[in-house]
């Protein structure tokens, strides 16, 4: 079975710009989460994603958005990017949404911003 | 969600046994402990979780106490591939959506050839 997917695995952006981030889940596999890894900050969730709609949002400024399709693939958006906003983004994925489900993550994307 | 307390970092010697201790002593009744590791340079990966029985799977096993105040995570041969963060994690079973998962500082595991 395929893991989670994400594209690209890096990118550099200048200040300013925006950038979309893509995972595709592993199939059959309908939650969809969001996180950004800093090294000062850590590991921290921005939002998650069931059939479509937006379960749960973390403490994030509204630049940060996302989306989710009906095959379940996912995409985040991050406008007006800020130095600050270079980090590891990560993607996670679990069968449906309930906190008993183990959650499986993707590489990451390593955004840079400049 | 409640917090958990683990050691920054802990050193092992590799074919042994190594116990990964977390402290929750503020857990509900409803809260699971799961664990995640992350490997340098990879995404977390889920290694096992509990409610109040001890738990075993390929990769490791999980003893909960009694009181389920604290949690150990057991990895019974290290090998240089366990080398990773080890984050202990609560997660509430009350909510009918997907808990965040609550990353802390983790334990950062060395295993020694």
């Amino acid at each position: 079975k395929a893991g989670v997917t994400q594209t690209p695995r890096y990118l550099i952006k200048t200040r300013g710009q925006q950038v979309t981030l893509s995972c595709s889940p592993i199939s059959g596999h309908r939650s969809v989460s969001w996180y950004q890894q800093t090294p000062g900050q850590g590991l921290q969730f921005l939002f998650e994603y069931f059939s479509e709609t937006q379960r749960n949002k973390g403490n994030f400024p509204g630049r940060f958005s996302g989306r989710q399709f009906s095959n379940s693939r996912s995409e985040m958006n991050v406008s007006t990017l800020e130095l600050g906003d270079s980090a590891l983004y990560l993607c996670a994925s679990s069968r449906t949404s309930g906190s008993y489900y183990e959650q499986y993550f993707g590489p990451g994307t390593r955004l840079t911003v400049t | 969600d409640a917090k958990t307390t683990q050691p920054n970092s802990m050193e092992s010697n590799e074919e042994e046994p190594v116990h990964l201790p977390c402290n929750h002593s503020t857990i509900s009744g409803t809260d699971y402990i799961h664990w995640y590791r992350q490997l340098p340079s990879q995404g977390p990966e889920y290694v096992i979780h509990g409610l109040t029985s001890n738990v075993n799977n390929r990769m490791a096993s999980l003893a909960i106490a009694e009181d389920r105040k604290s949690s150990t995570l057991i990895l019974h041969r290290a090998t240089l591939r366990d080398a990773a963060v080890y984050y202990c994690i609560l997660r509430d079973l009350r909510n009918s959506g997907n808990t965040p998962l609550v990353f802390g500082k983790g334990t950062r595991l060395s295993v020694i050839a």
